[in-house]
C-alpha cells in the first residue's frame, strides 16, 4: 500500500528565512504528486502539482517542488517565507492507473511564520 | 460562483442521532470525496464515488453511509453518531483524466456530544 511520509509536524521561522518541508512517498510506480495548503479556518487548496516532465514544479505564491524518483521524495521549497505563509502543508500521492487513482495524504506539516 | 459547497458549516449533535452532511459541486466532475480530518492523522478517506450509483469505502467507512443519484450531490449520512465521529469533514471532487488534483469543499465541523 502507498504511503506517505511527512516529517516534520510543526515548523517555525521568521519571515525572510527559506523554507524547505519534507515529503516521502511509498510507491515504486508511476506517481502523481501533489503539495495542498490549508490556511487557518479554510479548506485545502492547491499549491502545486507534478504528473510528468521537469522534476522541478513551480506553484503558486513563490512556492516550488522538487520530485527526485531515486529517493521517493517531492520537498517543498519558497526562499523567503512571508507571515502569510503559515498554515499547514499537506503531501499527497496519487498512484495507479486507470479508474480509480487512490490518493494519499501525509499527515500535514504546520507552518508559523514569526513577523 | 461555480464549486463545492457544503452545508451546514458546523453542527452539534447528540450521540445516536442521524446526522447528513451534504456536499454539492457545481462542475460536474465525476470523482467525489469524503474525508475527515483529525488532528495527527491528516485527512483519511471514508468513501468516494466515481460516478452517479457507484461508490466504494475508503479507509475509514464504518459508521458512515453514502450514496449518489445524481452527479453533483454526495450526502453522507452518520446513521447513528458516535463521540469518534466528532471531526472536520471535507467534501472534494475531481475529473481525471484532465482533472487529477482534488478541489475541496470548505468543510464540515461535527461536534457529537
Amino acid at each position: 500500500a502507498q504511503s506517505v511520509s511527512q516529517h516534520n509536524h510543526h515548523v517555525i521561522l521568521s519571515e525572510a528565512a527559506s523554507l524547505e518541508l519534507g515529503c516521502n512517498y511509498s510507491y515504486g510506480g508511476t506517481v502523481n504528486l501533489f503539495w495542498y495548503v490549508q490556511y487557518p479556518g479554510q479548506h485545502l487548496q492547491l499549491l502545486l502539482k507534478y504528473f510528468s516532465g521537469d522534476p522541478l514544479v513551480k506553484g503558486i505564491k513563490g512556492f516550488e517542488a522538487e520530485f527526485i524518483k531515486s529517493k521517493f521524495s517531492f520537498n517543498l521549497r519558497k526562499p523567503s517565507v512571508q507571515w502569510s505563509d503559515t498554515a499547514e502543508y499537506f503531501c499527497a500521492v496519487n498512484a495507479g492507473s486507470g479508474g480509480y487513482q487512490k490518493v494519499t495524504f501525509g499527515t500535514g506539516t504546520k507552518l508559523q511564520v514569526i513577523p | 460562483d461555480a464549486g463545492i459547497t457544503q452545508s451546514p458549516r458546523y453542527k452539534i449533535t447528540e450521540t445516536g442521532r442521524q446526522v447528513t452532511l451534504m456536499c454539492h459541486q457545481t462542475w460536474s466532475h465525476s470523482y467525489m470525496f469524503w474525508y475527515r480530518q483529525d488532528l495527527g492523522h491528516g485527512l483519511r478517506l471514508i468513501y468516494y464515488s466515481a460516478a452517479a450509483d457507484i461508490t466504494d469505502k475508503g479507509e475509514v467507512p464504518d459508521g458512515y453511509v453514502v450514496s449518489r443519484s445524481k452527479t453533483e450531490n454526495f450526502p453522507l449520512t452518520l446513521e447513528s453518531a458516535t463521540r469518534s465521529q466528532t471531526s472536520v469533514y471535507f467534501c472534494a471532487s475531481s475529473d481525471p483524466p484532465i482533472r487529477l488534483e482534488q478541489f475541496f469543499g470548505p468543510g464540515t465541523r461535527l461536534t457529537v456530544l
